[in-house]
């Protein structure tokens, strides 16, 4: 069935640091992936999603490349900031929505 | 002001009890959703809905149902609430189709005791 896996629970770096958040699927068709991030105490909103056309989605200094060959769409940064500190899921969609576990990341001074 | 609205924020009820959650778009989507976040942060869509067709995600509780009255509004009722019931209840709303972004309202903690 489709899925789509986290496989950190939590990420722990310091700030200026590079972010990797990792972000696998498995689907039935080809679908469409999102990051969404949620703050404490805040709703969760679109980070960013992938194109139909290969672009590399960016926002707020992260991009994703989605890799049809790997079933992968890992979030990346390539230097962390204290307010990036927050929960990152990786959702996958293709005729229904499927979120990842979600991955805590906690950037320290 | 565009977006999605919920009420309550919180809520505190007995095992048993019957509550409500409202929620309440003005974005002008087709389609709202109903998530359970436990305390794992574990994000679960319950529910998809808009006015042709509800999808309902075979592990949910049949205590669990939506109710509709229009495609701006898609209230959450759970019938006889169990422990396991405490979480956060988001509610989002997006254009059908598999590329729309959802728009999520700041949720309902449910406390049950």
């Amino acid at each position: 069935g489709d899925s789509v896996t986290q496989t950190e629970g939590l990420v722990t770096l310091t700030e200026g640091l590079p972010v990797m958040l990792n972000c696998t699927y498995q689907s039935t068709y080809s679908p469409f992936l999102f990051w969404y991030v949620q703050h404490l105490n805040e709703a969760p909103k679109l980070l960013l999603k992938s194109f139909t056309d290969n672009k590399r989605p960016e926002h707020q200094g992260f991009h994703a490349t989605l890799h049809k060959s790997s079933s992968s769409f890992h979030l990346q940064k390539s230097s962390a900031q204290l307010s990036d500190s927050a929960l990152y899921y990786c959702a996958l969609s293709n005729n229904r929505i499927f979120f990842g576990d979600g991955t805590q990341l906690v950037v320290k001074p | 002001e565009t977006a999605v609205f919920q009420t309550p924020n919180y809520h505190v009820t007995q095992v048993g009890n019957e509550v409500s959650f409202n929620c309440k778009q003005t974005l002008g989507h087709d389609t709202m959703y109903w998530y359970k976040q436990d305390s794992k942060k574990l994000l679960k869509i319950m529910f998809s809905y808009n006015n042709k067709q509800l999808i309902v995600n075979e592990t949910v509780p049949r205590r669990f149902s939506p109710q509709s009255s229009d495609k701006a509004h898609l209230n959450l009722r759970i019938k006889s609430v169990e422990p396991e019931d405490s979480a956060v209840y988001l509610c989002a709303s997006s254009y059908r189709g598999d590329y729309a972004e959802q728009f999520f309202g700041p949720g309902t903690r449910l406390t049950v005791l």
